[in-house]
């Protein structure tokens, strides 16, 4: 059984960094494209970043690009988000999902972390 | 960038039929795919390439896409079925969802 389990998320003040992390299992993780879609409380998904089987191409929503920083350990089955220089409008419910193997869409997701940036 | 239009909300009596449409423009020119997202949970994929359906969902759930929409179709509507529904594309840059619908049984 495939499973996404986020972990991380917490309480932070205003320009201070967050790491979240996905444990991956039930599939070989390394074979799949990771992606991060957070979800605002009240709102819609928006999705944030993706990283590619080995690491060497990652790509960012322009909300957070420069600012956060996708990474993966495929020897631990691991998905990572770094989140720097955080800002009231990160205040979300951050999701990992995979990538299905033939297309574009999402096949599974995890239940997600929250991260609250508050003063 | 890319931009998909939901209707805020959709009300349908238990086992009518819900349609939850999702614009764009030439949508028909991109994969489309929705899920189902209810309160504290994960989403889940419900319909992918516009019409196809993942194994475990119920046939009830189906797709479809024709000039600027695209419309997620639930038949026999039941009271499970009561979550937000987005739809999603790649538009060569970017994973674009629509704003989301919310589905009242």
């Amino acid at each position: 059984e495939v499973q996404l389990v986020e972990s991380g998320g917490s309480v932070v003040q205003p320009g201070r960094s967050l790491r979240l992390s996905c444990a991956a299992s039930g599939f070989t993780f390394s074979d799949y494209y990771m992606h991060w879609v957070r979800q605002v409380q009240g709102g819609g998904l928006e999705w944030v970043s993706r990283i590619n089987r080995d690491e060497s191409v990652t790509s960012y929503a322009d909300s957070v690009r420069g600012r956060f920083t996708i990474s993966r350990d495929n020897a631990k089955n691991t998905l990572f988000l770094q989140l720097n220089s955080l800002r009231a409008e990160d205040t979300a419910v951050y999701h990992c999902a995979r990538e299905s193997g033939d297309g574009d869409e999402f096949d599974y997701w995890g239940q997600g972390t929250l991260v609250t940036v508050s003063s | 960038s890319y931009v998909l239009t939901q209707p805020p909300s959709v009300s349908v009596a238990p086992g009518q039929t819900a349609r939850i449409t999702c614009a764009g423009d030439n949508i028909g020119s991109h994969r489309v795919h929705w899920y189902q997202k209810k309160t504290g949970q994960a989403p889940v994929l419900v319909v992918y390439d516009d019409i196809d359906r993942p194994s475990g969902i119920p046939e009830r759930f189906s797709g479809s896409a024709s000039g600027s929409t695209a419309t997620l179709t639930i038949s026999r509507v039941e009271a499970g079925d009561e979550a937000e529904y987005y739809c999603q594309v790649w538009d060569g840059t970017d994973w674009v969802f629509g704003g989301g619908t919310k589905l009242t049984v």
